[in-house]
């Protein structure tokens, strides 16, 4: 069982906005920036989010991140259908250890 | 930027297994990294961090005195040495980019291998 708590499963139709949350505590995201990553079955992660609301270069503005206290949220506007996929949430804990959420499984109806 | 990890392979339990992580394209030496791993069928599960210039390193507890991370920035390389293996460290092992010298509360990892397996297995 993860620190980090995701809903295992999200879903919604194209063109649709669907959030994915991320619940954590005052050890980890009510103290350092958390970071989402988006994985194809079969393929390596790629990073989505970082420092909360940041995007890389590449990754459209229809992603966008949040965070509020212990919790945190990604948002996906517009949705597509290769948007399809496994999210992870993740951020550094103050036991000085790494921690991924449990991962949401995202199917575009 | 790319990673290429190799190593993997089948391993008995109790048995040992080095992993190199092979980087090329970014400047290594000034990169804090990572490995990950993703057992079959499960999430992503943090393993170790090491910093730019090595002297700063963390496990997870799962793994602590059974696996050291190290790097050689000379030959742009990042290891994982792997010892007294259980089946439970059945996994799909990632090496990661992590942020340019920032410290671990800047925790994203921005370019990952393609990963190799490892099956620990009588």
């Amino acid at each position: 069982q993860s620190v980090l708590t995701q809903p295992p499963s999200a879903s919604g139709t194209p063109g649709q906005r669907v959030t994915i949350s991320c619940s954590g505590s005052g050890a980890n995201i009510g103290r350092n920036s958390v970071n989402w990553y988006r994985q194809v079955p079969g393929s390596a992660p790629k990073l989505l989010i970082y420092e909360t609301d940041q995007r890389p270069s590449g990754v459209p503005d229809r992603f966008s991140g949040s965070k509020s206290g212990t919790s945190a949220s990604l948002a996906i506007r517009g949705l597509q259908s290769d948007d399809e996929g496994d999210y992870f949430c993740a951020v550094w804990d103050a036991r000085l250890n790494g921690v991924f959420g449990g991962g949401t499984r995202l199917t575009v109806l | 930027a790319q990673l290429v990890e190799s190593g993997g392979g089948l391993v008995q339990p109790g048995g040992s297994l080095r992993l190199s992580c092979a980087a090329s394209e970014f400047t290594f030496s000034r990169y804090d990294m990572n490995w990950v791993r993703q057992a079959p069928g499960k999430g992503l599960e943090w393993l170790s961090h090491i910093s730019a210039s090595g002297n700063i390193i963390f496990y997870t507890d799962s793994v602590k005195g059974r696996f050291t991370i190290s790097r050689d920035n000379a030959k742009t390389s990042l290891y994982l040495h792997m010892n007294s293996l259980r089946v439970g460290d059945t996994a799909v092992y990632y090496c990661a980019r992590g942020s340019p010298g920032y410290g671990v509360s800047y925790f994203y990892m921005d370019v990952w291998g393609q990963g190799t397996t490892v099956a620990v297995s009588s």
